[in-house]
């Protein structure tokens, strides 16, 4: 079946600009999730999601970025007044519950450039 | 909240050999920790975990031993193959809750030669 899709799987933009980064997880998978990855740098986690809504926010790096959710399927991550240390792979993962011991799928992530 | 460090950053090995990646975890709640494979330019894939209530699990040629007293884990490659050359991300989480967030370690490059 389909994997966790990411779109655009690249973007550039100029800094001050606000970018849109989407992500489809797997059918019936309740949990999703956003990660952050700099050159050299693990997976920083971002926020969470159970269904539609976000229990967890503290690994947003500041009130710049929000995230939602919506029907329990689509999520967007919405960076605001982009700043060039924001450059970096935003990748989504879904699972099919909370539960940590499922899986996670990682979709191909989104490359951010903030000129 | 939950820290991972990972050693090391980079290794290189021969083709044949082993490559063994360590990783410390800070948070002694931690329960499951799963290794992930990312190949240049593409998404990290799940290539085997472990539960804390085991000491050791294998799958062909890559296990992981975890020691809950010192709270490290370690993934081990035996007789490594050019195509085992990718990112390697240990992470650890507490299953359940609100704690259930992978933290993952910042990774290793392992580069194998043939």
């Amino acid at each position: 079946g389909a994997g966790v899709s990411q779109s655009p799987s690249n973007k550039v933009t100029e800094k001050g600009k606000d970018v849109e980064l989407r992500c489809d997880p797997i059918s019936g998978h309740t949990a999703l999730y956003w990660y952050r990855q700099s050159l050299g740098q693990g997976l920083e986690f971002l926020i969470y999601f159970q269904g539609n809504s976000a229990p967890d926010k503290s690994g947003l790096p500041s009130d710049r970025f929000s995230a939602e959710r919506t029907g329990g399927s689509v999520s967007t991550l919405t960076i605001q007044r982009t700043q060039q240390e924001d450059s970096a792979v935003y990748l989504c993962a879904s699972s099919y519950t909370r539960d940590s011991y499922n899986e996670q799928f990682f979709g191909p992530g989104t490359r951010l450039t903030v000129l | 909240g939950e820290n991972v460090e990972q050693h090391p950053s980079t290794l290189s090995v021969q083709e044949g050999d082993s490559a063994v990646i360590k990783c410390t975890y800070s948070d002694s709640a931690s329960n499951y920790f799963p290794w992930y494979k990312q190949e240049l330019g593409k998404r990290p894939q799940l290539i085997i975990d472990i539960r804390s209530n085991v000491g050791e699990k294998k799958d062909q040629r890559i296990a992981v031993t975890l020691n809950k007293t010192a709270k490290h884990f370690s993934l081990h490659i035996t007789e490594t193959q050019p195509e085992d050359s990718a990112v390697y991300f240990c992470a650890a989480s507490i299953n359940g809750g609100s704690q259930g967030n992978l933290i993952f370690g910042k990774g290793t490059k392992l580069s194998v030669k043939p």
